[in-house]
């Protein structure tokens, strides 16, 4: 079972459009889960950062935790063409361990 | 400042050779990682140096080899590799175990 479930995609949004990433966790005593923006042949770049239950809001982005149903999301609104990417969900699970989800490759259409 | 440097940015060696990766952080981070990622997978954890100690070795071959010298410093050492160890590695660090990491560039690596 892996640690860390995302819809693998791929996700197609219209400029403008809100795009919404979702990823799931078996482990129940992770505590940390982040969200990185990886484009082709570069490394991930860390968008979002959450510990605790509820919205945390960074400028278009907004991740969700809900650790009852161990559920992260990531909503992007305004989307834009640079915002086409792999989207990467990861979880802090057991101290030191991380691990990432299979990604979401998202492209925001002109 | 978030960076964190690797060098270097591309790697060709035979299956004899040995040679290594270096990474280097400036942000007074307690916790290193070293991460491989083969095309279109995400990146799979090999190795956590928390306070520069070895903490956590994902089952990887003796063929890697880290160190971390200083708390600014990881090496991976290589030696003997295959062709399929071929793949982008990163480097990463945070402030301490489980917060936010931050990755290097990285270095891709080609095993002839």
């Amino acid at each position: 079972q892996k640690e860390v479930e995302q819809n693998s995609g791929p996700l197609s949004v219209p400029e403008g459009a809100i795009a919404s990433l979702n990823c799931t966790y078996s482990d129940r005593g992770s505590q940390s889960f982040f969200w990185y923006r990886q484009y082709s042949g570069k490394s991930p770049e860390l968008i979002m950062s959450i510990y605790s239950n509820g919205d945390k809001e960074d400028g278009r982005f907004t991740a969700q935790l809900n650790k009852a149903s161990q559920y992260v999301s990531l909503l992007i609104r305004d989307s834009q063409p640079s915002d086409s990417a792999t989207y990467l969900c990861a979880g802090g699970i057991r101290g030191n361990q991380f691990y990432f989800g299979t990604g979401t490759s998202l492209t925001v259409i002109p | 400042d978030t960076e964190v440097t690797q060098t270097p940015k591309h790697l060709v060696m035979g299956m004899t050779n040995k040679k290594s990766l270096k990474c280097e952080q400036h942000m007074g981070h307690r916790a290193m990682y070293w991460y491989k990622q083969k095309a279109k997978k995400p990146p799979e954890l090999m190795f956590v140096y928390s306070y520069e100690k070895l903490s956590i070795n994902e089952s990887v071959p003796s063929r890697f080899s880290p160190e971390c010298p200083n708390s600014s410093l990881l090496n991976l050492h290589l030696h003997a590799l295959q062709p399929e160890d071929s793949a982008l590695y990163l480097c990463a660090s945070s402030q301490d175990p489980g917060r936010d990491q931050y990755f290097g560039a990285g270095t891709r690596l080609s095993v002839l």
